[in-house]
């Protein structure tokens, strides 16, 4: 039962251009998002996250969207840069469990 | 280096053999868990753990799997008599553990990868 999806596998934008990376759950008892960079043959690597009680959060080029009601998340990266080429994972939590999505592969192109 | 240490990076092991992954967590972090990523999936949640206690296996196979976590050295997880379908990257993450039940940033570590020949 995959409570955390990432519906598109793998997303190409071009350098300059907004990356727009998207996460769906189901279970409403989560309290706190987290979205993880993962390169290859390395460990994720944590980049930005929200609590329930917010709808959005900022950190330099990366903002994270919470709209509980439609129980969609979403990483908007501006402007995306060759550097951010990896996968992205998105991770929902309720108490220390994580329940991770299965990750969108973002390539993004000179 | 203050992140979350595994090892070793690379495991070959046969079938049957017993393998040993290793995690130190981040300096002054109390909280274990660990991960498993199968090929083109994500990750999936094991076990948690604290000093000396398993908090949650939930997601830990019933049969040859078994972790710790004791008072001095690392958090091990152990995998007895592996198969080929346990070839995957284990990760494992900490956090401060400010409480239980409550959410907090997790740090991983690079992971192990197994390959069960």
């Amino acid at each position: 039962d995959q409570q955390v999806k990432q519906n598109s596998p793998s997303l190409s934008v071009q350098e300059g251009r907004i990356s727009i990376l998207n996460c769906d759950y189901t279970n409403s008892m989560f309290d706190y998002f987290l979205w993880y960079k993962k390169y290859p043959a390395e460990g994720p690597t944590f980049l930005i996250s929200i609590s329930s009680i917010k709808d959005k959060n900022e950190d330099g080029r990366f903002t994270v969207f919470l709209n509980k009601s439609a129980k969609h998340l979403s990483l908007h990266i501006v402007p995306s840069q060759p550097g951010d080429s990896a996968v992205y994972f998105c991770a929902a939590s309720t108490g220390n469990q994580f329940y991770f999505g299965t990750g969108t592969s973002l390539t993004v192109i000179p | 280096n203050a992140g979350v240490m595994q090892n070793p990076r690379h495991l070959v092991r046969r079938r049957g053999q017993e393998a040993r992954l290793r995690c130190s967590p981040m300096k002054g972090h109390s909280h274990v868990y660990w991960y498993r990523q199968l090929p083109e999936e994500g990750l999936k949640f094991m076990v948690y753990l604290q000093k000396e206690n398993i908090i949650d296996e939930s997601g830990m196979p019933k049969e040859r799997f078994s972790a710790e976590f004791p008072k001095e050295g690392p958090s091990i997880l152990r995998i007895q008599q592996v198969v080929r379908g346990d070839s995957a990257a284990y990760f494992c993450a900490s956090s401060p553990g400010v409480g239980a039940g409550v959410s907090e940033t997790q740090y991983f570590g690079p992971g192990t990868r197994l390959l069960v020949l």
